[in-house]
């Protein structure tokens, strides 16, 4: 099993312009989520999803669209890059009946955006 | 919301040594508590996690205690190794029945062990 992964992982990105981040599981897990990484800031919530079909906003959802078109994979767009999105972005996933430990997040490898 | 705070943001021991980081929560109702490391670089990973009808959970030599009247719980890292070093994170979160809540991370401790 590959577990989560994610692409690109590197991008720059001129001001304004929109790029899509893809994140991807084989876990069957129900529950995934968009994070972003800044320096001393911490793990801070994006968006999330418990469900194909549904998202929902996490603490700083601004500026981001997300998709969960197919259980398996979840989309964070940004539709007019700024300076301020420069951050490293982590996908994760979670809660399969099949596992006793449904807690647990798997995160991927993680995307650096660059933002001019 | 919850409000989780971690503190050290740094911590920096002898090898062989011992390390805690402690975290507090807001929010009375949180009963999963997860702790995660980050090496330089790499993903997080789930170290060890509580939930709140225990008190203390060992796994070698990490252990996590948790003390709910004070909402507060702390890793702890005895005989410390290089390899220790890394950004560890602790969160809290609800689960209701098969209901799991998103997870709500402190800030991060940069612990670094030093050979």
């Amino acid at each position: 099993n590959a577990g989560v992964t994610q692409t690109p992982k590197f991008r720059v990105l001129k001001t304004g312009q929109s790029m899509t981040l893809l994140c991807a599981q084989d876990m069957n897990h129900e529950y995934m989520y968009w994070y972003r990484q800044d320096p001393g800031m911490g793990l801070r919530l994006i968006h999330y999803s418990v469900g194909e079909g549904t998202t929902a906003k996490g603490e700083v959802p601004d500026g981001y669209n997300v998709s969960r078109l197919k259980k398996q994979n979840f989309l964070l767009g940004l539709e007019s890059a700024a300076p301020s999105q420069t951050s490293v972005y982590f996908c994760a996933s979670s809660y399969s009946l099949q596992e006793d430990s449904r807690e647990t997040q798997y995160f991927g490898p993680g995307t650096r955006l660059l933002v001019l | 919301g919850e409000n989780v705070e971690q503190h050290p943001s740094t911590l920096s021991v002898q090898e062989g040594d011992s390390a805690v980081i402690k975290c507090t929560y807001s929010d009375s109702a949180s009963n999963y508590f997860p702790w995660y490391k980050q090496e330089l670089g790499k993903r997080p990973q789930l170290i060890i996690d509580i939930r709140s009808n225990v008190g203390e959970k060992k796994d070698q030599r990490i252990a996590v205690t948790l003390n709910k009247t004070a909402k507060h719980f702390s890793l702890h890292i005895t005989e410390t190794q290089p390899e220790d070093s890394a950004v560890y994170f602790c969160a809290a979160s609800i689960r209701r029945g098969s209901t799991l809540g998103r997870l709500y991370f402190g800030r991060g401790t940069q612990l670094t062990v030093w050979p």
